[in-house]
């Protein structure tokens, strides 16, 4: 019954390093995102997908960029991994773009950079 | 600019009574918003959606409110149980936007 997967549960990175992180969906969605959480601030909206190779900044995309080259798999990057990028990262998938249904969230990846 | 907000403040009750929780969104009209559940260390999961001509949802022990003049969801559990103790998150979309924007989301804890 998984429907997002992201690849790593946790992680630990050294500064400086070049980070992925990989969201699989097996719901045939169009739209999806990756979020940042960190205590007292919420969710924050990294980056979206509405398309296959089509992408959009969120609120905070400074040191990521992402990738979409399949319709059911999105990856985060971190270009150069920095402390201030610990933090939970969480993808998410929805049917429609818009708040209209629901977002299916992964479990989460732990990332803590050294 | 457009803000969605909830008490950041816990909320704790005992089992049996009923849990309120309020979020309040500024500068923006959506039509819908949704609640989720998040638990320690995993992703948020879906609860509710309530569209903005909806004044009431029900789902079992849940409840959510939608006051379009308040510009205010209210979210209640009834007959709390300590299996209920979580965070719950408010979200919808903002005005020009494609993606749902969260509130900080309020901590729950249910105490026997």
């Amino acid at each position: 019954d998984v429907k997002v997967t992201q690849s790593s549960r946790y992680l630990v990175k050294r500064t400086g390093e070049k980070v992925f992180l990989e969201c699989v969906q097996d719901m045939d969605h169009e739209n999806m995102f990756w979020y940042r959480q960190d205590p007292g601030l919420g969710l924050r909206l990294i980056y979206f997908s509405y398309d296959v190779k089509m992408k959009e900044k969120g609120d905070i995309p400074e040191g990521y960029s992402v990738s979409r080259e399949k319709k059911e798999r999105f990856s985060l990057i971190l270009e150069s991994a920095s402390t201030n990028q610990t933090s939970m990262y969480l993808c998410a998938s929805t049917l429609t773009p818009g708040g209209g249904t629901e977002a299916f969230f992964g479990q989460g990846t732990r990332l803590t950079v050294v | 600019s457009q803000k969605i907000e909830q008490n950041s403040e816990a909320l704790n009750i005992q089992e049996g009574k009923t849990a309120t929780l309020t979020c309040n969104y500024t500068n923006y009209s959506p039509a819908y918003l949704q609640w989720y559940r998040q638990d320690p260390g995993r992703g948020p999961v879906f609860l509710l959606l309530i569209r903005e001509n909806e004044k009431e949802k029900r789902k079992e022990r849940l409840k959510v409110t939608f006051d379009t003049t308040l510009k205010q969801s209210l979210f209640h559990i009834t007959a709390s149980q300590p299996a209920d103790s979580a965070t719950y998150l408010c979200a919808s979309r903002g005005t020009g936007r494609r993606a749902l924007t969260f509130g900080s989301g309020t901590r729950l804890q249910v105490q026997p």
